[in-house]
């Protein structure tokens, strides 16, 4: 069965103080890692997808990158405006499976002024 | 906005009811999922059609079950609902089954 892990459940930072989220996964076939942005009470809002280990994608204040069982989200200056829950998750490559996107429990963040 | 939509936004019922969620995919989307978000659980697969037809399925209770209608709309049907059904329900779309997913903003249902 496919699972992801993050860590930590919840990161206070000051703004501009740089961070990661951690995203750890097992999965029979990758066919893809994303993150997701979630804001309290609203559907979850897509930022990046990798698909092969050595993977880096950037926008704005956010990196995210893949190795073979982790992915890394790092931040960077964080303002404000950047709290929210960060969100995993991992798509399968078959079987009945597919397309299936197995979230993980996310990670809280919030930053202060 | 994601282009997908999601009705009603906010749904009160009482346990043993019945409820209907629907949602509209983005246009040229023909993948449709399911999810449901909880505080204990966190986001949740249930479904997948793929142009009308059922492609995954996830933990699923036999008491819910949906369709993906010819115009490509989706619709969930929640049955002998129960106190633990609360939660919040997405939809997804996507152009494929292995690509990027949109999510709608929910529906909202609280089971009394």
């Amino acid at each position: 069965e496919d699972q992801v892990t993050q860590s930590p459940e919840a990161l206070r930072l000051q703004e501009g103080e740089s961070s990661s989220l951690n995203c750890s996964y097992t999965v029979s076939g990758l066919r893809g890692l994303f993150w997701y942005r979630q804001d309290p009470g609203k559907g979850p809002e897509f930022l990046f997808t990798l698909y092969s280990a050595g993977e880096e994608k950037e926008k704005e204040r956010l990196k995210a990158t893949l190795t073979k069982k982790e992915s890394f989200l790092h931040i960077t200056a964080p303002k404000p405006e950047d709290s929210a829950t960060y969100l995993c998750a991992v798509l399968n490559a078959g079987g009945t499976s597919y397309g299936k996107l197995t979230f993980g429990q996310g990670t809280i963040l919030t930053v202060h002024p | 906005d994601s282009g997908v939509t999601q009705t009603p936004k906010h749904l009160i019922t009482a346990t043993g009811q019945r409820v209907t969620l629907r949602c509209s995919p983005r246009s040229g989307d023909l993948s449709v999922y399911w999810y449901q978000q909880s505080l204990d659980q966190g986001l949740q697969f249930l479904i997948q059609y793929y142009n009308g037809e059922e492609r995954a399925k996830g933990n699923i209770l036999e008491r819910f079950s949906a369709q993906q209608f010819p115009d490509l709309h989706s619709e969930l049907n929640l049955s002998s609902l129960e106190l633990g059904d609360s939660a919040l329900y997405f939809c997804a779309s996507s152009v494929g089954p292995a690509r990027r997913q949109y999510f709608g903003p929910g529906t909202r249902l609280t089971v009394t």
